[in-house]
């Protein structure tokens, strides 16, 4: 198994611009999530979906947009990029938000400058 | 709401034993979880604590109180390859995912 992977690894964007982040994960898991981390800090969640078909915000959406049609693949949208989401970008996987443990797997993380 | 409190940072030696605490307030509670990430890198799983008690793999160890809505991560024999940040989660009840901690940066010195 790949596990959950990402692309691009880093990218520069200028203001304005949009692009899309994949993430996909081979585990059949059926919660997903895409977090911001900002040099030294900590994990914030941006959105989580826990099955095809279903998504939610997290602590910081705005500015972004999210679908699952799948449920190997969650796509995290960027309309008019600003310096601000300037960040490390990690995807993360988890087979149920029902189970206990809920261990996260995290993908490799998208390197995003804004300029 | 959920919350969790753990050091920013800390420093040991190397070849010592050392505690990164977590306290956390939530509405409900099914566990403690522990992430560790390398500097560039991706976080990864640890351990995870559901009851109360004490948690070993290997050098590490984790502890729970559910009474004191604390836990703790020990690391034994510190090796200069565990700094890293370390993260408390904190898991409830319901479609709701892992609440994070700010994480604590862990430097090793010889």
């Amino acid at each position: 198994n790949a596990g959950v992977t990402q692309t691009p690894k880093f990218r520069i964007l200028k203001i304005g611009q949009s692009m899309t982040l994949q993430c996909t994960q081979d585990m059949n898991h059926n919660y997903m999530y895409w977090y911001r981390q900002d040099p030294g800090m900590g994990l914030k969640l941006i959105y989580y979906s826990v099955g095809a078909g279903i998504t939610d915000k997290g602590e910081v959406p705005n500015g972004y947009n999210v679908s699952r049609s799948t449920t190997e693949d969650f796509p995290l949208r960027l309309e008019l990029a600003a310096p601000s989401q300037t960040s490390v970008y990690f995807c993360a996987s988890s087979y149920t938000g029902l189970a206990v443990t809920d261990t996260q797997y995290f993908g490799p993380g998208t390197r995003l400058t804004v300029l | 709401g959920q919350s969790l409190e753990q050091p920013s940072e800390v420093t040991a030696v190397e070849g010592a034993i050392v505690q990164i605490n977590c306290t956390y307030q939530t509405s409900g509670f099914y566990g403690l979880s522990w992430y560790q990430q390398h500097d560039g890198g991706a976080p990864t799983f640890l351990s995870y604590n559901g009851l109360d008690g004490l948690e070993e793999t290997g050098r590490f160890s984790s502890f729970l109180s559910r009474s004191d809505s604390y836990g703790y991560l020990l690391l034994q024999e510190l090796q200069m390859k565990d700094s890293a940040s370390y993260f408390c989660a904190v898991r409830s009840p319901g479609n709701t995912p892992l609440v994070f901690g700010k994480g604590t940066r862990l430097s090793v010195i010889a």
